[in-house]
């Protein structure tokens, strides 16, 4: 089992929908969980982040953490045509200093005028 | 600030030769690293450095080497070219590489085609 697992996508919705793209993990030690964004032909970049368990808005994004479900979500409201993107999950533990960020592959999202 | 900047952003090369990806960050970043994206694989580490003179291996590091002379300075060299090094290299930096509020800021890319 890979250590976190992301669908590919793509997905399209209709703009002003509202968007839930999600990852699973494995490692229980994982307590820092980031979405990066990235346009295409563009580098990532990062757009939330959490710790542990629990919610976090910045306006129309939300990230939300189970940890007991070992389950992350990314809520996009009204979303617009400039929401489209692949969105990236991604984790850590950062306990120490050589501790990896492991991504997912990948959510491809299409948002229709 | 120019951020992390990356060259070329694209390359055909044959296979068996080598060459090496540029990249730089003008952010006074200690922590840089090197990635490569694939369909279906996401992004993987290669190589990643903590500082001036101090480099180790990540995920899939066979068939690459790095060096870190300068804090601004990160190149990834392929040493012999093969097909499956035919890619999107991805250079990031931070300040430190520790805790995720270090925000990791990524390069455009290099777009590698090995014939």
């Amino acid at each position: 089992q890979k250590e976190v697992e992301q669908d590919p996508g793509p997905l399209s919705v209709p703009e002003g929908a509202i968007v839930s793209l999600n990852c699973t993990y494995s490692n229980s030690a994982f307590q820092y969980f980031m979405w990066y964004r990235q346009y295409s032909r563009k580098g990532p970049e990062l757009l939330m982040y959490t710790y542990s368990s629990g919610n976090k808005e910045d306006g129309r994004f939300t990230a939300q953490v189970d940890k007991s479900s070992k389950y992350i979500s990314l809520f996009i409201r009204d979303s617009q045509p400039s929401d489209s993107a692949t969105y990236l999950c991604a984790m850590s533990e950062f306990r120490n200093r050589d501790d990896k960020i492991i991504f997912g592959k990948g959510t491809r999202l299409h948002i229709l005028p | 600030n120019a951020g992390v900047t990356q060259t070329p952003k694209f390359q055909v090369l044959k296979t068996g030769q080598s060459m090496t990806l540029q990249c730089a960050q003008d952010m006074n970043h200690e922590y840089m690293s090197w990635y490569r994206q694939d369909p279906g694989m996401g992004l993987r580490l290669i190589h990643y450095s903590v500082g001036a003179g101090i480099t180790d291996q990540g995920e899939v590091p066979n068939g690459y080497n790095v060096s870190r002379s300068t804090t601004e300075d990160f190149p990834l060299r392929l040493l012999s070219a093969a097909p499956s090094q035919t890619s999107v290299y991805f250079c990031a930096s931070s300040y430190s590489g520790q805790g995720v509020s270090d925000t990791q800021y990524f390069g455009p890319g290099t777009r590698l085609t090995v014939l």
